[in-house]
């Protein structure tokens, strides 16, 4: 079945550091990715979506200056939260794409301190 | 704006019981539903899903009802488990080559089941 890895599961970090988080499916190539933040206030908000060989197309208030994501082939990609801050905090969810289907992940939540 | 809405916000049902969850959402250009489901501390997991040229989709215990002209969806349990008690989210998505990995979800219904 179609699988995908996130890590790692949790991270907290300072306030004003980094976080990076890793992606990857297990079993299938996924032709794209969508990278999620899931809050209890805002549900789930879309940051980007990536397509490999494509310039990946991030959403209305998130950038690559801030969540700049690494896609190099159908079964990797990586996402890291620059100068996190508490508004950052949540989970986030990587989702992988095959046969017109979407598969996420465990998630990787961040915990700002 | 939120563009698919999801009722009831929580839902108690009896085990044995049917439970009904609601979706409905704003864009006609959405044509495909999938439902997840979502337990504390996991990730969402695709249950069931339904396009739009579609009125019905069923797998096991899980039914979707979808009505296009008045842009409303609903996911039904059949004798409902205590091991289904979870929040479960209605999303959407335009078709195209990106159409689905674009989800515009709903804020979910949390699901308790009771023994």
């Amino acid at each position: 079945g179609a699988l995908v890895y996130q890590y790692p599961r949790r991270t907290i970090c300072k306030s004003g550091t980094s976080m990076r988080m890793e992606c990857q499916a297990v079993g299938f190539q996924a032709t794209s990715v969508a990278w999620y933040r899931q809050s209890p206030q805002k549900t789930f908000e879309l940051i980007a979506l990536s397509t490999v060989n494509s310039a990946i197309k991030y959403e209305q208030n998130f950038t690559q200056e801030k969540f700049p994501i690494s896609h190099p082939n159908l079964s990797f990609s990586s996402m890291t939260v620059l100068n996190a801050y508490l508004e950052d905090r949540g989970l986030y969810l990587c989702g992988a794409r095959a046969l017109n289907t979407l598969y996420f992940g465990e998630g990787s939540r961040l915990i700002v301190v | 704006q939120q563009q698919v809405r999801q009722s009831p916000q929580s839902l108690t049902v009896w085990e044995g019981e049917t439970a009904i969850l609601n979706c409905s959402y704003e864009n006609s250009a959405f044509d495909y539903f999938p439902w997840y489901q979502q337990f504390p501390g996991e990730g969402p997991a695709l249950l069931i899903a339904i396009r739009s040229v579609s009125d019905k989709k069923e797998d096991g215990r899980f039914t979707i009802f979808f009505n296009k002209r008045e842009k409303k969806l609903s996911l039904h349990i059949t004798d409902s488990q205590p091991g289904d008690s979870a929040t479960y989210f209605c999303a959407a998505s335009e078709g195209g080559e990106g159409g689905s990995a674009k989800l515009i979800f709903g804020e979910g219904t949390k699901l308790t089941v009771s023994s």
